[in-house]
């Protein structure tokens, strides 16, 4: 069974500051791997994704993840970050053989000190 | 404008109320999902879907009931509403090519179990 670990609950970090959310996942296969952002009040939404190819990814609002086969991990980062990301991040894993279902990590809350 | 949308956004309602939810996406997507967001449990999957009239279990499913007879609503049934089913709900829906699934997700409702 496939299975995301997000081992920060919670991370604070000041504006400006550089952040890496981290993300370890579980599976037999090559996985397909997302991380989705939720503002409050708000549904997820997707940040990027990987499924093949280069194993640094580019996605919206300036953040990236790198894919790393050997340590099992997709871990987020932004180079500065905006009073704006202030948010709930959400590691997720999908597979073809899994009836399209995705598991999500159970979320990093990241708070930004101005 | 498309998208996908949940309603109502808020309820509150009574132990042993039957309740729905409802979803309605107008991609045509064909996969449908419903998860629960509690705090601590990240998002759990109650159901879904991967066509109009299939349907079937996800982590979560006890008390609830799906249906989808159309490809663009997924409504969500609470029989008998208990306060343990205090919790927002997140619909969400997905393509599923190439074997990787993007989820879309709805809103959420907020619904409270008095």
């Amino acid at each position: 069974a496939q299975s995301v670990t997000q081992p920060d609950i919670h991370i604070t970090v000041s504006e400006g500051a550089s952040l890496e959310l981290r993300c370890n996942y579980s599976y037999g296969a090559t996985p397909y791997l997302f991380w989705y952002v939720q503002s409050p009040g708000q549904g997820l939404q997707l940040l990027l994704k990987y499924f093949s190819g280069d194993t640094l990814v580019q996605g919206i609002k300036g953040f990236e993840a790198e894919f790393k086969r050997s340590q099992s991990s997709f871990n987020l980062r932004k180079p500065s970050v905006h009073w704006s990301d202030a948010a709930e991040y959400f590691c997720a894993v999908g597979a073809s053989t899994n009836a399209g279902k995705s598991t999500f990590g159970d979320g990093t809350t990241l708070t930004v000190k101005p | 404008d498309a998208g996908i949308t949940q309603s109502p956004r808020y309820k509150i309602t009574e132990t042993g109320r039957q309740v729905t939810l409802m979803c309605h996406q107008t991609w045509s997507h064909s996969y449908m999902f419903w998860y629960r967001q509690d705090l601590g449990h990240g998002l759990r999957l109650i159901y879904y879907s991967a066509a109009a009239d299939i349907t079937d279990k996800g982590e979560v499913p006890d008390g609830y009931v799906v249906s989808r007879s159309k490809t663009e609503n997924f409504p969500l049934t609470l029989e008998s509403a208990t306060r343990s089913q205090t919790s927002v709900y997140f619909c969400a829906s997905s393509i599923v090519q190439a074997g990787y699934n993007e989820q879309f997700f709805g809103p959420g409702t907020r619904l409270t179990v008095l």
